[in-house]
């Protein structure tokens, strides 16, 4: 299937610092969309970018779609406890029907 | 709306038991999926479905039956259990292809 590589694979880091995570394929992508899964629940999708070089926000949450098409970024800021999860990312149709998601990033928030 | 549906939560099955995990839809989505999701691991297609009638292979088919007879409901069978299906399960839907998934909240099946 579609691999979808993301960096850094795990994350500890203190509350209040500021995240940057990434996503890389060998494809061109036309769309990306960001997950987090919270410990024990389902993904649920937190952006959806749509065009190269699209910066998207949802709170402190930032995203941006890479201009060469085949990355995308994601960087969180001023961390909280409740950032704790696993996000991944992942395209909606560049595999047809099929629907693939990255290798995911598992970030802890210390107190 | 109730979402994504499944059940049941959790389930311990012996070898060679068989049974179906449930899933459920009310958002009028065309596109299902069925992921397993090993610890510490990402989430792998198992199965999928666009639209009621059509189903597919993921990259992780074996062992696993589905059917869509209707939109709402995307049933996965387990045929003959094996401990390698130890895993959690989410079922996910969607409006169509350039749009992400709804996840419902899991079934973590232990086979022993």
């Amino acid at each position: 299937g579609q691999q979808l590589n993301q960096s850094p694979q795990s994350m500890f880091i203190q509350e209040g610092e500021d995240v940057s995570m990434n996503c890389t394929s060998s494809s061109i992508f036309n769309t990306w969309l960001w997950y987090k899964q919270d410990p024990g629940e389902g993904p649920v999708l937190l952006i959806a970018l749509y065009k190269a070089g699209e910066l998207t926000s949802n709170g402190r949450l930032t995203a941006q779609f890479g201009i060469t098409r085949k990355d995308s970024f994601l960087n969180i800021s001023a961390s909280i406890p409740s950032d704790v999860g696993i996000y991944f990312c992942a395209d909606p149709s560049n595999t047809g029907n099929q629907f693939y998601f990255g290798t995911g990033t598992s970030l802890t928030v210390i107190p | 709306n109730a979402g994504v549906t499944q059940t049941p939560k959790f389930q311990v099955l012996k070898t060679g038991q068989s049974m179906t995990l449930q899933c459920a839809q009310d958002m009028n989505h065309e596109y299902m999926s069925w992921y397993r999701q090993d610890p510490g691991m990402g989430l792998r297609l198992i199965h999928y479905s666009v639209g009621a009638g059509i189903t597919d292979q993921g990259e992780v088919p074996n062992g696993y039956n589905v059917s869509r007879s209707t939109t709402e409901d995307f049933p996965l069978r387990l045929l003959s259990a094996a401990p390698s299906q130890t895993s959690v399960y989410f079922c996910a839907s969607r409006p169509g292809i350039n749009y992400g998934y709804t996840f419902g909240s899991g079934t973590r099946l232990t086979v022993v």
